[in-house]
């Protein structure tokens, strides 16, 4: 098992470029999540996935912030236009998706705005 | 709405020292708890977890008993080591997949 595999893990842009983070689950998990932790705010989750469909995304700061699952082994969080106060951690997890299941998190991909 | 309140960090302590860092939690029917662990530059990982009243979990020398009547999961270790130091969440399950975080607690172990 192969575990939570996040990439970039880390990612230097200029503010105003797009950034794509890309996220594979742990296989045969049925849900996923995106989490921000910076020091001011901790962790955060941004939104999650069921069976491939966004079922809370009240997390997602804005309009700036899309994320996608196009197949159970694939997401993307995606930012356009970046900016500085979007440095931070980024996470993705993966549950069985059973209610009470513990999640697996990935390594993280750090971002950083410029 | 469900929340998990966790006591603020850094907590230091001597090697072989005993460790508490309190949780407490508020939720509405019965929530599942758990305890997970930050190493530097690495996710959350699971260290323990309990899913019903007077459960007691227990990890690598860690426990942490729910408590329904106080509303607390405090996580305990009898004996800590440098290779503890880390960063401890506490965190709760509705009985979705959602989970709740604690805002995160660094514990600093020196030889």
């Amino acid at each position: 098992d192969a575990g939570v595999i996040q990439s970039p893990r880390h990612e230097v842009t200029e503010m105003g470029q797009e950034v794509t983070l890309r996220c594979k689950p742990i296989s045969g998990h049925n849900s996923l999540f995106w989490y921000r932790q910076t020091m001011m705010r901790g962790l955060e989750l941004l939104i999650y996935f069921n069976n491939n469909v966004p079922i809370d995304d009240s997390g997602m700061p804005e309009d700036r912030f899309s994320a996608k699952m196009p197949n159970a082994s694939f997401s993307t969080l995606k930012i356009q236009p970046s900016e500085p106060r979007d440095s931070a951690v980024y996470f993705c997890a993966s549950s069985p998706g059973q209610g009470g299941s513990p999640l697996h998190f990935g390594n993280g991909t750090r971002l950083t705005v410029t | 709405g469900n929340s998990v309140t966790q006591m603020e960090g850094p907590v230091t302590l001597s090697e072989e020292a005993f460790l508490t860092i309190n949780c407490t939690y508020t939720a509405t029917g019965y929530p599942s708890l758990f305890w997970y662990v930050q190493y530097p530059g690495e996710g959350l990982q699971l260290l323990l977890k309990a899913t019903k009243a007077d459960d007691k979990g227990s990890n690598k020398g860690f426990e942490a008993t729910y408590r329904k009547e106080t509303t607390s999961f405090h996580l305990e270790k009898g004996s800590v080591q440098v290779s503890d130091s880390a960063v401890y969440f506490c965190a709760l399950s509705g009985g979705t997949d959602k989970l709740i975080f604690g805002t995160g607690t660094r514990l600093q172990v020196f030889p």
